[in-house]
């Protein structure tokens, strides 16, 4: 069971470099979302879609992109990599119908800018 | 007051213990709540889900106290393998789509 795929899980960036990381579902989820998790800050929400075409912001957008154009991909695009971007980022989704929280989380993405 | 709050701890307690966390919640309107557990660099994965008044799965039990707006988990027997953090989740509610994390208590058991 493939679940929740990200890639990369590493990922080395200058100041100002722009890069794509990568999330996929197979469960057929129309919930999905990004997460950045840094030392004594515990998960931050920074963008979210509840379907193909629908995004929306979280609580930490500044700085990052996304799109939603098939139910299955949900790209976090970095636009010009800053220090404050080194964090460990998580992929989440979940059934809007169902049982409602229970999210299922890629295995992280550890980005480092330098 | 923020919509959920845990004791950032660490917890430290000896195998065999028991210990119990708990986690505050502003919002009376929640019906459900989850624990997650989160291991060293890894993703948070889901524990337990508590509806009602509480749910048990072997050594572990959460509980809901509605009156004092706040869930527990209570951990019996504790392993070196229960050392990790734990994650407190309200759902989606009221028309949000974004479920609320606590930032988590960190429990470290030690031999």
């Amino acid at each position: 069971n493939a679940g929740v795929t990200q890639t990369p899980k590493f990922q080395v960036l200058k100041t100002g470099q722009s890069m794509t990381l990568q999330c996929a579902q197979d469960m057929n989820h129309e919930y999905m979302s990004w997460y950045r998790q840094d030392p004594g800050m515990g998960l931050r929400l920074i963008h979210y879609s509840v379907g193909a075409g629908i995004t929306d912001q979280g609580e930490v957008p500044n700085g990052y992109n996304v799109s939603r154009s098939t139910t299955e991909d949900f790209p976090l695009r970095l636009l010009s990599a800053a220090p404050s971007q080194t964090s460990v980022y998580f992929c989440a989704s979940s059934p809007l119908r169902g049982p409602t929280g229970e999210l299922f989380f890629g295995e992280g993405s550890r980005l480092t800018v330098l | 007051r923020k919509e959920v709050e845990q004791d950032p701890g660490p917890f430290n307690v000896p195998e065999g213990a028991t210990v119990a966390f708990n986690c505050t919640y502003s919002n009376s309107a929640s019906q459900s709540f989850f624990w997650y557990r989160q291991d060293c660099r890894k993703e948070p994965k889901l524990l337990m889900s508590v509806y009602s008044s509480g749910n048990e799965d072997g050594r572990f039990t959460a509980q809901l106290n509605r009156a004092s707006q706040y869930i527990s988990l209570l951990i019996r027997d504790s392993k070196l393998s229960d050392s990790a953090t734990y994650l407190c989740v309200l759902p989606k509610s009221g028309g949000s789509y974004i479920p609320t994390f606590g930032r988590g208590t960190s429990l470290i058991v030690h031999p």
